[in-house]
């Protein structure tokens, strides 16, 4: 079965770090692009960034750039996100999602999610 | 940034009717890439339509999307409770991708 997980999610204060993770199963996580998108409490779903199958290439939303990082190891078959300077608006459920194996921004998969609550 | 627009915000109906779901965008979405997701409360979202109107395996052929352009349409018909839902359109023909705000289809 193919399965997302997401971890690493919860409470943390403005300025702060977290880092989420995503462990892949059930197919070949090697060959996928990977996104991360996210979605505030009661609202719609906001891209925040993708990966290429072996790391090489990434994007960022504009309200993230400069503070979130995505990457991968693809020898644990998990993705990441290092989130810094955190701040109030970030707080959501963040999702992994896979993509295709070639470009193409379809979001095939998801995982359940995992909150980040940004708040003092 | 492409933003894309969804209409009506909310829509109810009965089981048995048909619903109509519009998708606009700003600019013209190159190769027609357009996706619909539908997510029940609590629930991650679901692909069910992909390139404006290729259906994802598994999906009922009771979803249908169509458009190109700048005007698309995810169409329900035969509703059924379990339609309840939000569904989004989302572009990736071009960089950053992007979701519309959403559609509730409620169910009388």
């Amino acid at each position: 079965e193919v399965q997302l997980v997401e971890s690493g999610g919860g409470l943390i204060q403005p300025g702060g770090s977290l880092r989420l993770s995503c462990a892949a199963s059930g197919f070949t996580f090697s060959g996928y692009w990977m996104h991360w998108v996210r979605q505030a409490p009661g609202q719609g779903l906001v891209w925040v960034s993708y990966i290429n199958s072996d790391g090489s290439d990434t994007s960022y939303a504009d309200s993230v750039k400069g503070r979130f990082t995505i990457s991968r190891d693809n020898t644990k078959n998990t993705l990441y996100l290092q989130m810094k300077t955190l701040r109030v608006e970030d707080t959501a459920v963040y999702y992994c999602a896979r993509g295709s194996e070639a470009w193409s921004g379809e979001l095939w998969v998801w995982g359940q999610g995992t909150l980040v609550a940004v708040s003092s | 940034e492409i933003v894309l627009t969804q209409s009506p915000g909310t829509l109810s109906l009965s089981p048995g009717e048909r619903a109509t779901l519009s998708c606009w965008a700003s600019q013209s979405i190159s190769n027609n890439f357009l996706a619909w997701y539908q997510q029940t409360p609590g629930q991650a979202p679901r692909l069910l339509i992909y390139a404006a109107s290729s259906r994802t395996t598994g999906i009922t052929d009771r979803f249908s999307g169509s458009g190109s352009g700048t005007d698309f349409t995810l169409t329900i018909s035969r509703l059924e409770p379990e339609d309840s839902a939000v569904y989004y359109c989302q572009q990736y023909g071009s960089s950053p991708l992007t979701f519309g705000g959403g559609t509730k289809v409620e169910i009388k």
